[in-house]
């Protein structure tokens, strides 16, 4: 079975730059999750959707980040214009089913804002 | 919303000796709780869960330990190999259809041979 997939694995910006990272989940997992991790830190969730639905972008700066699902598969997580700040590695999880079944995560976009 | 503080953020320990991790949590309706492993350079991946129910888990060299009067979740490990150098995060979320789950801001553990 095919583990989460994230691309780009690596990604260097200048301030101001926009970025899209994008994720494809476990087949059947309906739950997506999208983590910001600077470095040395826990992850510092972003975003989660249940299907194509957003469920809590309570955390997302939604002034330059935004993120979607269309089909409730893949996803894409876009910043509009990037921030020394956000340098971090971001990460995508997914999960079936309810909040007790295990998170599974990709490699990860490592993220560097000049 | 939740809050989960863990505790040390570094802890170094010789290979054979015991460590401990301690993660502390606000939501008195958190119900499940899970240790994840981070490798250098890895992902993060699964080590142990534990739910609310069940307040002990053990497997790996590792027991996970929950009192939930205190709201403390424990990770032990009781004979440390280098295999085991890693960080580590706890991870809680709650039981009322709300699948966010919330991070402890990890615990780098090296061990020395």
């Amino acid at each position: 079975e095919a583990g989460v997939t994230q691309s780009p694995r690596y990604a260097v910006l200048q301030e101001g730059q926009a970025v899209s990272f994008w994720c494809d989940p476990i087949s059947g997992h309906d739950t997506l999750y999208w983590y910001q991790q600077p470095r040395d830190q826990g992850p510092q969730l972003l975003v989660y959707f249940r299907d194509e639905a957003v469920i809590d972008n309570s955390q997302l700066p939604s002034d330059r980040f935004s993120a979607v699902r269309p089909k409730g598969t893949n996803s894409t997580l876009k910043i509009q214009s990037a921030k020394q700040g956000d340098t971090a590695t971001y990460l995508c999880a997914s999960s079936f089913g309810g909040a007790q079944n295990t998170l599974y995560f990709g490699a990860g976009t490592r993220l560097s804002v000049l | 919303g939740e809050q989960v503080e863990q505790r040390p953020p570094h802890l170094s320990v010789r290979e054979g000796d015991s460590a401990v991790i301690t993660c502390t949590y606000t939501d008195p309706n958190s119900y499940y709780f899970f240790w994840y492993k981070q490798e250098p350079g890895a992902s993060l991946q699964l080590l142990m869960k534990v739910f609310s129910s069940t307040e002990i888990n053990e497997g790996q060299g590792f027991t996970v330990l929950l009192n939930k009067k205190d709201k403390r979740l424990s990770l032990n490990l009781t004979a440390a190999h280098p295999g085991d150098s890693a960080a580590y995060f706890c991870a809680v979320s709650a039981n009322y259809g709300n699948e966010k789950i919330t991070f402890g801001a990890g615990t780098k553990l090296t061990i020395k041979p």
